[in-house]
Parts: C-alpha cells; structure tokens; sequence
C-alpha cells in the first residue's frame, strides 16, 4: 500500500527564516494527488495545497510544493516563516483507485520570536 | 467553507462501556471517514464508508469499532466495549469522492478510565 516518509518530527524555526518541510511517498498510482494539510492546535485539519501535476510548483497561503515524481518528493516551502505557520504538517498521498488514505507521521512546525 | 461537525468534543467513559460518537459531514459528500490520533502521535485512518458499506478498514478497526450512517442522518463510531487503549481524539472526515480534498472536524476527545 501507499507510504509516505516525513523524516522531522519537529522543526523549529526564527521567524523569518526560509521553511522546508520534507514529504517523500510510496505509491502504486502513477497519477495520485499529494496533499498537504496542516493542524492548527484547537481547530479541524485542513487542506493547504494539493498537485498531481510532475515537476509543476503550486502555491497557496505563502506556501509552495512541487511534485517530483522522479524521486517521489512533495516538500512544502515557504520563504519566511511566521509565528502564526506554526501547527503539524501532514503530507498524503490519495488516488481516485483508493479507499484507504495514509497520512505521514506529521512534522510539527513551530516558528520562535 | 464546508464544515463537518463532530459531537460530543469531549467524552469520559469507564472501560468496558459502550460510546458512540457522531459526525456531520459535508452534506452532499459521499464518502466517509474515521481517524485516530493518541496524544503526541500522527493521525491514522481507521476506516472509509461509502453507500452504506465498509470500503476499507486499517488494523486498527478492531472488531470492537462499527460505523454507520442510517438514513443521512449522522455519520457514527461506535467502540463497544471500550478499553484503555481507544483514548485518543477521533477525526471525522468526509469528501465528494475518493482522491481528493477531505474536510475534517475538529475531532472528539475519549478518555477510556
């Protein structure tokens, strides 16, 4: 089935500096979507960005992915990051061929002052 | 946006007892989900219904765990007989269809005593 590899658990960054959050995948579906949600503490997960698009940039909110299916990488990037960016980040990849949605372990971001 | 609603947000039960906790999804989505996330861990799918059926199921849907959604009504998870080890914040999510966005509730915490 479907993996996916968010190798920091945590990262802590100044404000300002630039976000790296990475997301490698396993998948059998050679044209699934990935995903990236992010968790604000108190509130419903929620999308942020979505491809399923090789080598295409897609942006929202400040941030930004590329799907490289070369090396089946989806890492999510932000110039510079704010005190408010900080929440858990999970990366999932999902095909219209699957029922069962995986998620990676999460990487909680939290941007310092 | 769309919102999905959980009730209740908080739930305390003793072990062994029955509880069931209830979602509103999205009210034209057709497909259904469970996660759960134990403190300081990632959030891991439990099960996706669609037309009434059980589609998928992790390791995790222990025989103890059922769900349904009688006549439109709410999208439910039932643990009978609860253990210790069940506490953990429940997600609700539901989408149009399979691979793409899921919208997720704020989730429903279970304390199992």
């Amino acid at each position: 089935g479907d993996s996916v590899t968010q190798k920091e658990g945590l990262v802590t960054l100044t404000e300002g500096l630039p976000v790296m959050l990475n997301c490698t995948y396993q998948t059998i579906y050679s044209n699934a979507f990935l995903f990236w949600y992010v968790h604000y503490l108190n509130e419903s997960p929620r999308l942020l960005l979505k491809s399923s698009t090789d080598n295409k940039r897609t942006e929202h909110q400040g941030f930004h992915a590329t799907l490289h299916k070369s090396s089946s990488s989806f890492h999510l990037q932000k110039s510079s990051a704010q005190l408010s960016d900080s929440a858990l980040y999970y990366c999932a990849p999902a095909h219209t061929g699957n029922y069962k949605y995986v998620f990676g372990a999460g990487t909680r971001l939290k941007v310092i002052a | 946006g769309p919102k999905v609603l959980q009730i209740p947000s908080h739930q305390i039960i003793d072990m062994g007892q029955m509880v069931t906790l209830n979602c509103d999804p999205v009210s034209n989505h057709l497909y259904f989900y469970w996660y759960k996330q134990i403190l300081g861990q990632q959030m891991e799918f439990l099960v996706n219904f669609y037309n009434g059926k059980v589609m998928e199921k992790s390791k995790l849907f222990k025989d103890q765990f059922s769900v349904e959604r009688p006549d439109g009504s709410y999208f439910t998870l039932k643990i009978q007989p609860t253990a210790l080890e069940d506490s953990a914040v429940y997600f609700c999510a539901s989408s149009l269809r399979l691979g793409v966005e899921q919208y997720f509730g704020p989730g429903t915490r279970l304390t199992v005593l």
